[in-house]
């Protein structure tokens, strides 16, 4: 599969415990995006990256929330002393470049307990 | 900043029938709307967008008309078919806004047999 992978699918943490997430885009891909889904909502869009330049974070997103993309090519999301309210499904997109389609990965879906 | 609105929430339809879901806009600079489909558990994907130099697009039983003096923009689903239940996602973006998407919130097809 030569689209945009995420690792892990699924994971499950205590309160208080740090998470970090993997996004592997499209290789040729130079925008990154990642988002936040929660049931019955639409994508919440977090942060993004141009290559390995982060342009731009959601003024939502909360100081425990940090992304890197060091070499302009993975991602890395990390959660820093997790609560109940930050679960839910983490999406990556990449796209060729501003304006073309973007791509999702399957998702990481977090369970904080 | 912009804000994209879409209705209905939910929508059934008898399969055959055809199925209309609408999204509003308000930035006048956007110029780039897509349409996302979502089944069950799985990730966005992209079934069909369309640029601001355009009225229409059709791509089989999908269409996608845009109404930019009124800002407004619908997906056309004909003949509906059962795997065509979903949530369907609109979204926005435009040069200005760096073509960051602006999402919907959703809307819940559901394709009665």
């Amino acid at each position: 599969d030569t689209g945009v992978s995420q690792d892990p699918r699924h994971k499950i943490t205590k309160r208080g415990q740090n998470v970090t997430f993997r996004c592997d885009p499209i290789s040729e891909h130079n925008r990154l995006y990642w988002y936040r889904q929660t049931l019955g909502q639409g994508p919440e869009f977090l942060t993004y990256f141009q290559n390995e330049a982060q342009l731009e974070k959601s003024r939502l997103l909360s100081d425990r929330f940090s992304a890197e993309r060091p070499k302009g090519s993975f991602s890395t999301l990390e959660i820093q002393r997790t609560e109940q309210g930050d679960s839910a499904m983490y999406l990556c997109a990449s796209s060729l470049d501003r304006g073309a389609e973007a791509f999702f990965g399957q998702g990481t879906r977090l369970t904080v307990v | 900043g912009e804000n994209v609105e879409q209705h209905p929430s939910t929508l059934s339809v008898q399969e055959g029938d055809s199925a209309v879901i609408k999204c509003t806009y308000s930035d006048s600079a956007s110029n780039y709307f897509p349409w996302y489909k979502q089944e069950l558990g799985k990730r966005p994907q992209l079934i069909i967008d369309i640029r601001s130099n355009v009225g229409e697009k059709k791509d089989q039983r999908i269409a996608v008309t845009l109404n930019k003096t009124a800002k407004h923009f619908s997906l056309h689903i004909t003949e509906t078919q059962p795997e065509d239940s979903a949530v369907y996602f609109c979204a926005a973006s435009s040069e200005d806004s760096n073509y960051q998407l602006i999402w919907g919130a959703g809307t819940k097809l559901i394709i009665k047999p």
